[in-house]
């Protein structure tokens, strides 16, 4: 069964930056593309960010390029999102997502989230 | 980017009766549409996708179709464990986008 975990959340300082973890396993990580989505208090799913298979191609929400970068590496089944310039809207749960195949396929497995907390 | 309309933003139905949610999509999206089941608190749940196919473990009552740009979640008679949030997400191109969620209340 695959496993998410997600992991690197916590109450951080507008401005600063943030560094969130997800390790995979039960599946062969480097045979999938990644994505990032999160999910504010109380709100909707938004998509934040995707990644290839080996990590040359990535691709973010218009609204958050530039301040956040997607890696992965593959070696140690584990995905990245760095996070920069935090701002109060940032805050949210984060989750991992793997989608059922390559690209333009719906998500079929989901960590659990990390917790984001923007605030001073 | 493609914007999805969810309506209607709660929805009260009894168990056992039927529940109809809506998903309609700014531009055509092909079939390249997903229902997601939210329970408070939990990781979403792929339900359906190509807009009508039951997704690995999905029960019977759930059903989804597809009429152009207008895309519909069915479930056809509810149980106390379907009360949720659902979301419909396209993944026809970038940016995947997500609807502001229809809340499936007793």
């Amino acid at each position: 069964q695959v496993h998410l975990v997600e992991s690197g959340g916590g109450v951080v300082q507008p401005g600063k930056s943030l560094r969130l973890s997800c390790v995979a396993s039960q599946f062969r990580f480097s045979n999938y593309p990644m994505h990032w989505v999160r999910q504010a208090p109380g709100k909707g799913l938004e998509w934040v960010a995707v990644i290839s298979q080996d990590g040359t191609y990535r691709n973010f929400a218009e609204s958050l390029k530039g301040r956040f970068t997607i890696s992965r590496d593959n070696s140690e089944n584990k995905l990245f999102l760095q996070m920069n310039s935090v701002e109060i809207e940032d805050t949210g749960v984060y989750f991992c997502a793997r989608p059922s195949g390559g690209y333009y396929t719906p998500y079929d497995s989901w960590g659990q989230g990390t917790r984001v907390t923007v605030s001073s | 980017e493609v914007v999805l309309t969810q309506s209607p933003a709660t929805l009260s139905v009894a168990p056992g009766e039927r529940a109809t949610l809506s998903c309609r999509a700014s531009q055509s999206i092909s079939i390249n549409l997903a229902w997601y089941q939210q329970k408070g608190g939990q990781t979403p749940r792929l339900l359906i996708y190509g807009g009508s196919t039951r997704a690995t473990g999905v029960p019977l009552r759930f059903s989804g179709s597809v009429s152009g740009t207008e895309f519909t979640l069915t479930i056809s008679s509810l149980q106390s464990e379907d009360f949720a949030v659902y979301y419909c997400q396209h993944y026809n191109n970038w940016p995947y986008t997500f609807g502001q969620g229809t809340k499936l209340e007793i």
